[in-house]
Order: structure tokens, then C-alpha cells, then sequence
């Protein structure tokens, strides 16, 4: 799975929009991009994914660029309880052993009142 | 039930002792999967079972390290003769989306072991 690269810390006011960078610039022509967050406590939970297309659902937005080297997840009115540790992860769909979730560091997002 | 539970929600060790730990995933879930999370880093890949057979657990770190699913619901991760570099959250998920869908995974709040 290729590597992604996120900041360490990001800080966003209650209300506004928390726009999450993700660079992955070795990602192959069949890798996903996938969003989980993990709640202080408790285990990670799926966001969002897309595959080359912009994605939107209750939770989020994922913006892909077009080159798919990187992509911003966009919470869009961020609220004190999406104060988590956000990762992105780049896998491919389906085929061999592939069931594997690579998490790495994250990004610690704080939602500041 | 409504999603993954896990038990013991923290556990204190001494070093040496043998310690289990409990993942009941969703229910109808086939696949099965335990994470270890050291403290500051991302989650990292033990072991994988499709209904009751382990397909894959070339995660785990030793031969202390050992997971079972008899009946292809309950698991059971025991450390055999825990050492203090053991210390960390593990955690269960389960996913009902097949193993290779990467959104369909609902993870428990784990278990912190502590050894002392």
C-alpha cells in the first residue's frame, strides 16, 4: 500500500470547516483513499473513501486531486466532538491480502470552542 | 448486539502473567480482526479469521501471542507470560462487507493492558 504523509496537529474553531490534508504521492491506479478517525478511547471509525471522484456523505467531503497525489477530508461545520485523531489510508479495493488496514500517525484535530 | 464489545475494558498485569482478552463482534460478522495500538502511534494488524479459521497472523509479535475463534463468533487473544513491552490497547473488529472492503470494518473500544 503506498504511503501517506499528514500533519501531526491541526487546530479548527467550533462552527468552521476542519480541512484535513493527506499527501500520497506514490498512490497506484487502484488504491483507494480512506478516512478513519478515532475518538480519545475509543477504536477507529470508517469517514469516507473514493477511489479519483470527490465523495460526500452525513460525515464528510473528500476532495481528490487530480493527479490523486493528494486529498483534503472536509468536515464541514466542525463541532467539539469531531476532536479526533484523523487517519488517512491508501489501499488497494480487493484481490490478494488486502484485508490489512495500515494506519499511521494521523492528524490530531482540535475543535477549540 | 449493536456493535463490537470487547472485555476487559483496561487490564493490570504483572509481568508474567498470562492474560485474555474478549472480542464479541456483530453479530452475522464472518470476518474478525485484532489491532494492537501502541500509546501515540496507529493501530497495527495482529491476526485475521474468516468465520472460525485464522487465515492470517503473521502480525502477531511472538510466539506468546496467541487468537482463537472456535465458533466463528467470540474471540479470544491471550499473551502468554506478558512482558512490559506487551502494554498497549488491543483492539477487535469485525466487518460484514467481506474482508477486502476497507469501509466495512466497525472496530470495539478495546482493551488497554497495563503490565507492571
Amino acid at each position: 500500500d503506498a504511503k501517506t504523509t499528514q500533519p501531526t496537529s491541526m487546530d479548527c474553531a467550533e462552527g468552521r470547516a476542519a480541512n484535513l490534508p493527506c499527501n500520497h504521492s506514490t498512490i497506484s491506479g487502484n488504491e483507494y483513499v480512506y478516512w478513519y478517525r478515532q475518538i480519545h478511547s475509543q477504536g477507529p471509525q470508517y469517514i469516507i473513501h473514493g477511489l479519483k471522484n470527490n465523495e460526500t456523505n452525513e460525515m464528510a467531503s473528500l476532495i481528490i486531486t487530480e493527479d490523486r497525489k493528494s486529498s483534503t477530508l472536509i468536515l464541514p461545520h466542525a463541532t467539539l466532538r469531531d476532536t479526533a485523531v484523523y487517519y488517512c489510508i491508501v489501499r488497494v479495493e480487493s484481490g490478494g491480502s488486502n484485508y490489512k488496514l495500515t494506519f499511521g500517525k494521523g492528524t490530531l484535530l482540535t475543535v477549540n470552542p | 448486539g449493536a456493535g463490537v464489545s470487547q472485555s476487559p475494558r483496561y487490564k493490570v498485569a504483572k509481568r508474567g502473567q498470562d492474560v485474555a482478552l474478549r472480542c464479541d463482534p456483530i453479530s452475522g460478522h464472518v470476518s474478525l480482526f485484532w489491532y494492537q495500538q501502541a500509546l501515540g502511534q496507529g493501530p497495527e494488524f495482529l491476526t485475521y479469521f474468516q468465520n472460525e479459521a485464522q487465515l492470517d497472523k503473521s502480525g502477531l509479535p511472538s510466539d506468546r501471542f496467541f487468537a482463537e475463534r472456535p465458533e466463528g463468533s467470540v474471540s479470544t487473544l491471550k499473551i502468554q507470560r506478558t512482558q512490559q513491552e506487551d502494554s498497549a490497547v488491543y483492539l477487535c473488529a469485525s466487518s460484514s462487507t467481506g474482508p477486502s472492503a476497507g469501509y466495512g470494518y466497525t472496530f470495539g473500544s478495546g482493551t488497554r493492558l497495563t503490565v507492571v
